[in-house]
């Protein structure tokens, strides 16, 4: 069973840069799409982006201008970035694996907090 | 982008008894090969989103035989034949066949 875990800070001050990372455990990533998503009280659920096991990025066009998701296969890792942060991107960010036309293995969450 | 529109937002309902949720997308989920994508997630309070449900009704292995999924789009349904005290959470739906995958605003299910 794979499992996703998320880490990295739980505050950031407003337009800094949010970097957080994903490890996966207990499967490979090849075969597979590495995506983020968020959820936030004001705008629930929402698909940020992911990368294939090969690189190839899709991003939300909401923040494609401020989103780079990155992966390293020999870790075992993916990584969101999320630049010039405001109050807004405040939210529970999950890492996820994607496969076909769905997501079916998602981290436990970490809650981001934009504030100085 | 789709929007998915869920209804009820608000479910309450008593132990033991079925439950139906609904899903409504602004845009067709057929993909090019002929298979509609429909996900349901469920996610207890404190925990992250679980799929039940993919390809409208596939269920996801362990996922107990009263959830089920229906629906040929635009209307999409999830289906808790008899509701236990486990399922109390928030259910979405998801769409990824347009880009950017969207998701429903959620239906919260609590027990009576």
């Amino acid at each position: 069973q794979v499992q996703l875990q998320e880490s990295g800070p739980g505050l950031v001050k407003p337009s800094e840069t949010l970097s957080l990372t994903c490890t996966v455990s207990g499967g490979y990533m090849s075969s597979y799409s590495w995506g983020w998503s968020r959820q936030s009280p004001g705008k629930g659920l929402e698909w940020i982006g992911h990368i294939s096991d090969t690189g190839g990025t899709s991003y939300n066009p909401s923040l494609e201008s401020r989103v780079t998701i990155s992966i390293d296969t020999s870790k075992n890792q993916f990584s969101l970035k999320l630049t010039s942060l405001t109050a807004a991107d405040t939210a529970v960010y999950f890492c996820a694996r994607a496969y076909g036309r769905s997501t079916d293995s998602w981290g436990q969450g970490i809650l981001v907090t934009v504030s100085s | 982008d789709v929007v998915m529109t869920q209804s009820p937002l608000s479910l309450p309902v008593t132990l033991g008894q079925p439950a139906s949720i609904s899903c409504r997308s602004s845009q067709s989920l057929v993909y090019i090969d002929g298979n509609t994508d429909l996900t349901w997630f469920q996610q207890r309070p404190g925990q992250s989103p679980r799929r039940l449900i993919y390809k409208v009704s596939k269920r996801d292995s362990g996922v107990p035989d009263r959830f089920s999924g229906s629906g040929a789009g635009p209307d999409f349904t999830l289906k808790i034949s008899r509701v236990e005290a486990e399922d109390v959470g928030i259910y979405y739906c998801m769409q990824a066949i347009q880009w950017p995958w969207t998701f429903g605003q959620g239906t919260k299910v609590e027990i009576k």
